[in-house]
Parts: C-alpha cells; sequence; structure tokens
C-alpha cells in the first residue's frame, strides 16, 4: 500500500506570493492532518481534515487555509507568504478521527518551502 | 497547559553503546505518550506510544520507553546503537480523549552515531 505522498517536494517562492501545497493520503484512510516543522517552533498543528471539512485548527494566521476533496486529498494555501513561512510542511493521514492513540497518523515526507 | 520537554537537542553515542533519549512531560494527569522518529528528508515514524498497562513498551528497531509517572518521564532507550539509528526524534503527548489538535510534540532530540 502506498504511502502518504506530498507536492512538490521541495518550492522556492519570494515574499507575498502564494502557495498550494498538496498531500494525498493512504489509500482509505479519511483524516488528514498538516503540520508547520521549523527549527525554531518545531512541529506546530495546522489543521485537520475529515470527510471535505475542517475538523480542527491549530493557532495560525488565516493567511493559512487548506481544503479536502471527496478522494480525501487535501491542499493547504499559504497567501502572502512571509520569510517566516519558511519551513517544512508535514501531512499525516489516519483512518478515523476518533481520539484515541490507536488511530495511528502516518506521515509524508514533507514539503520544504523556501520563501526569499 | 501541557508541554513536553526533552533534555539534550543533540545527543551523540557510539555505534554498539546505550542509547537513551531524555522525556518529560507536565500533565498530572497520565496521558498517551509517544516517540517518534525522522530521518533525513522523510516524515515522522511512529516508534512506540503508550496508552495503558504495561508501563514497559516495546517498539520497532529495537526500542523501548518506560513510562514512569512519579517521575512524569517517558525516556527512550535502546541496548545497542546502530548507524542507522541516527536522526531526530520526537517525543509526544496527547490527553486522553482529545483531538490531534491537542498532541504536542516536544523539541526533539538529534542523534548521531559514531563508528
Amino acid at each position: 500500500k502506498a504511502g502518504v505522498t506530498q507536492t512538490p517536494r521541495y518550492l522556492i517562492k519570494t515574499r507575498g506570493q502564494q502557495v498550494t501545497l498538496s498531500c494525498s493520503p493512504i489509500s482509505g484512510h479519511r483524516s488528514v492532518s498538516w503540520y508547520q516543522q521549523t527549527p525554531g517552533q518545531g512541529l506546530q498543528f495546522l489543521f485537520e481534515y475529515f470527510s471535505e471539512t475542517q475538523r480542527n485548527k491549530g493557532n495560525f494566521p488565516g493567511r493559512f487555509s487548506g481544503r479536502q476533496f471527496s478522494n480525501s486529498r487535501s491542499e493547504m494555501n499559504v497567501s502572502t507568504l512571509e520569510l517566516g513561512d519558511s519551513a517544512l510542511y508535514l501531512c499525516a493521514s489516519s483512518l478515523h478521527r476518533d481520539r484515541g492513540p490507536y488511530n495511528e497518523q502516518f506521515f509524508g515526507p514533507g514539503t520544504r518551502l523556501t520563501v526569499l | 497547559a501541557q508541554s513536553v520537554t526533552q533534555l539534550g537537542s543533540h545527543v551523540s553515542v557510539s555505534e554498539g553503546a546505550l542509547v537513551l533519549l531524555r522525556c518529560n512531560y507536565s500533565s498530572s494527569v497520565p496521558p498517551y505518550l509517544f516517540w517518534y522518529v525522522q530521518y533525513p528528508n522523510q516524515g515522522l515514524q511512529l516508534l512506540l506510544k503508550y496508552t495503558t498497562g504495561a508501563t514497559l513498551v516495546k517498539g520497532i528497531n529495537g526500542f523501548e520507553a518506560e513510562f514512569k509517572k512519579s517521575e512524569t518521564s517517558f525516556h527512550l532507550t535502546k541496548p545497542s546503537a546502530h548507524m542507522s539509528d541516527a536522526a531526530e526524534y520526537f517525543c509526544a503527548v496527547s490527553d486522553r480523549g482529545t483531538s490531534y489538535d491537542k498532541v504536542i510534540f516536544g523539541p526533539g532530540t538529534s542523534l548521531s552515531v559514531i563508528p
């Protein structure tokens, strides 16, 4: 079974631009979560989608948005990029939405975004 | 608020030596506890987790961790380090019955293995 895939793997943008990142979950998984990873802040939760609806959102500005399609694929968008948005963006999928630890998250390799 | 600390942002061990990565959490109620590993240019992979029951948890690749409530700790160990263990390790906690937005990750410990 294929793992979580993220495209593109690397991106270079300039300040003020916008960017869209894509995540394809493991087949059959319906929950997709996004995380931002930076050396200074570590891993921070962005948002979670389930059945095309955003279920939870982390503490990020409105410039960060996302969506999920009927096939569970998800995209996240960052508008008006800032230098501080440079990070590794990780997507994780899980089978269900239940909150127990038995519903393991599987992470993709991430998209490395550099903002110049 | 729940927090996770990992003592030592960087740990170096010799090949064949004991690996000990430290994790402490702040919750007064035993949470769910996790260790993840991240290899270069890859996402996170679950090593092991503690939910309930036996406090010594065995994971993949020969790693294990022991939950100690009295010390609010969940240290990760491996008896003999391999070169392939060089990676970033993250401890994470979540309060029971909460969602992924409440999963708190520690800052990570980078493990180097010296031949």
